[in-house]
């Protein structure tokens, strides 16, 4: 079982439209924990980045939060442009080391 | 900067054949990643690098994968013979410090398909 689920698996929706994207996570101890975005055919670029402290962190349309006490994450999407459409994947990192332990992702279509 | 660079972007081979993939990190980060990418598995960490030194390679899936980093501007990742069941989406990624609130950055990728 993975340790990073994420939910759903894919999605559509209509132009200016809101989604929320869930990630809920069973690793521990907590560290941190990013959202990627992966537009198709290029690598992941870090959207927000929060700690076991921070319960949300926006970058622009998009406001993650997070739930250290039932280890969940969400990702929302204000206004959703066709530019959002892409792979968003949740990725929870260890306090100690680089490792990365990867969701398996929310594949968005936001259609005009 | 330019950002990583990954090379080849695409490339198909035969079943046996040996693939040579190549990553040239951002200049002045001290860290580098190797990744492969699936539908089934998703992003997978195979080996990381630091100060061109290997540190971690337990996800490395056996002994036909190979990678080094003869200096802090270039990476290989080897795969010899190779197999129909690797072709993936390999990412290198680079950061310049350790830890968990130091961003890596990743490459393009290079897709693989092994007929």
């Amino acid at each position: 079982k993975n340790q990073v689920e994420q939910s759903p698996q894919s999605l559509i929706i209509l132009e200016g439209k809101n989604c929320t994207l869930q990630c809920n996570y069973t690793v521990s101890p907590f560290s941190n924990l990013r959202w990627y975005k992966q537009d198709t055919g290029r690598g992941p670029v870090s959207l927000t980045i929060m700690t076991f402290s921070e319960n949300t962190k926006s970058n622009g349309r998009y406001t993650a939060t997070l739930d250290a006490d039932t280890k969940q994450s969400s990702l929302h999407i204000t206004a959703s442009q066709l530019s959002d459409s892409a792979s968003y994947i949740c990725v929870y990192i260890k306090a100690a080391g680089n490792k990365l332990t990867f969701g398996g992702g929310t594949r968005v279509l936001v259609k005009p | 900067d330019a950002g990583v660079i990954q090379s080849p972007r695409h490339e198909v081979t035969e079943m046996g054949q040996e693939v040579t993939l190549r990553c040239k990190p951002i200049s002045g980060h001290d860290y580098l990643f190797w990744y492969r990418q699936t539908m089934m598995r998703g992003l997978e960490l195979l080996i990381y690098f630091n100060n061109n030194v290997p540190i971690d390679d337990s996800g490395m899936p056996e002994d036909r994968f190979s990678a080094k980093m003869p200096n802090a501007s270039f990476s290989t990742l080897k795969i010899q013979p190779s197999e129909p069941r690797d072709s993936a989406v390999y990412f290198c990624a680079s950061s310049k410090l350790a830890g968990a609130r130091n961003e890596q950055f990743f490459g393009p990728g290079t897709r693989l398909t092994v007929l």
